[in-house]
């Protein structure tokens, strides 16, 4: 199992620039997540879809919008990049169907926008 | 409000002594769950141990073990023995079962010496 993969690793974007960061996860989890982690700080969510079919808004939702394709994938979406979006994204799963919904992440995905 | 309280940025350790990493919350919800991360600096998030509140013992996995005290609604990371290899960050974290919330402390950056 290759858990939660995230794409791309690396991006650089020039501001107003589109993109949308991909991330499947192969753990059958009914819930993902979007993180940013800042320079020296811990994660703030971003988007969360608690199982598929379903988004909610996190912390710090403006900017991005996200799309809970099936239930493997979850995108996110910067419609036009700015420089404060400069940050690390990280993508989790869990099953919180029962138990203790840890969440498990990918590799992040380190993105600058100039 | 701060949710997830780490007080310390960082700290030193003798390789092969204990370490305690402080962690306090807040939370109204008697249904939380309390987990520790370890980051290092390759950057992927890794799932270390979960408390949940309800739990009467405190939980073990390993070398990690986190200290539990509900009344002082504190969540300590005890790392026993520690390893040139535990030089990382630690982020402790929270989340509220009935209030479907997810919050994560700011870290502390943790450096294990020979």
């Amino acid at each position: 199992n290759a858990g939660v993969t995230q794409t791309p690793k690396f991006q650089v974007l020039k501001t107003g620039q589109s993109m949308t960061l991909q991330c499947a996860q192969d753990m059958n989890h009914n819930s993902m997540y979007w993180y940013r982690q800042d320079p020296g700080m811990g994660l703030r969510l971003i988007y969360y879809s608690a199982s598929e079919g379903t988004t909610d808004k996190g912390e710090v939702p403006n900017g991005y919008n996200v799309s809970r394709l099936n239930k493997r994938e979850f995108s996110l979406r910067l419609e036009s990049a700015a420089p404060s979006q400069t940050s690390v994204y990280f993508c989790a799963s869990s099953d919180s169907t029962g138990g203790t919904d840890t969440q498990y992440f990918g590799p992040g995905t380190r993105l600058t926008v100039l | 409000a701060q949710k997830i309280t780490q007080t310390q940025p960082g700290m030193f350790v003798q390789e092969k002594e204990a370490v305690t990493l402080d962690c306090t919350y807040d939370t109204s919800d008697p249904s939380y769950g309390l987990f520790w991360y370890k980051q290092p600096s390759s950057g992927e998030m890794i799932f270390l141990i979960y408390q949940g509140s309800y739990d009467q013992q405190n939980a073990t996995e390993g070398r990690y073990s986190l200290n539990f005290q509900k009344a002082r609604k504190s969540a300590n990371l005890v790392i026993s023995a520690s390893q040139l290899g535990d030089s990382a960050m630690y982020f402790c974290a929270m989340r509220n079962y009935n209030f479907n919330k997810f919050y994560f402390g700011s870290g502390t950056k943790l450096n294990v010496k020979p």
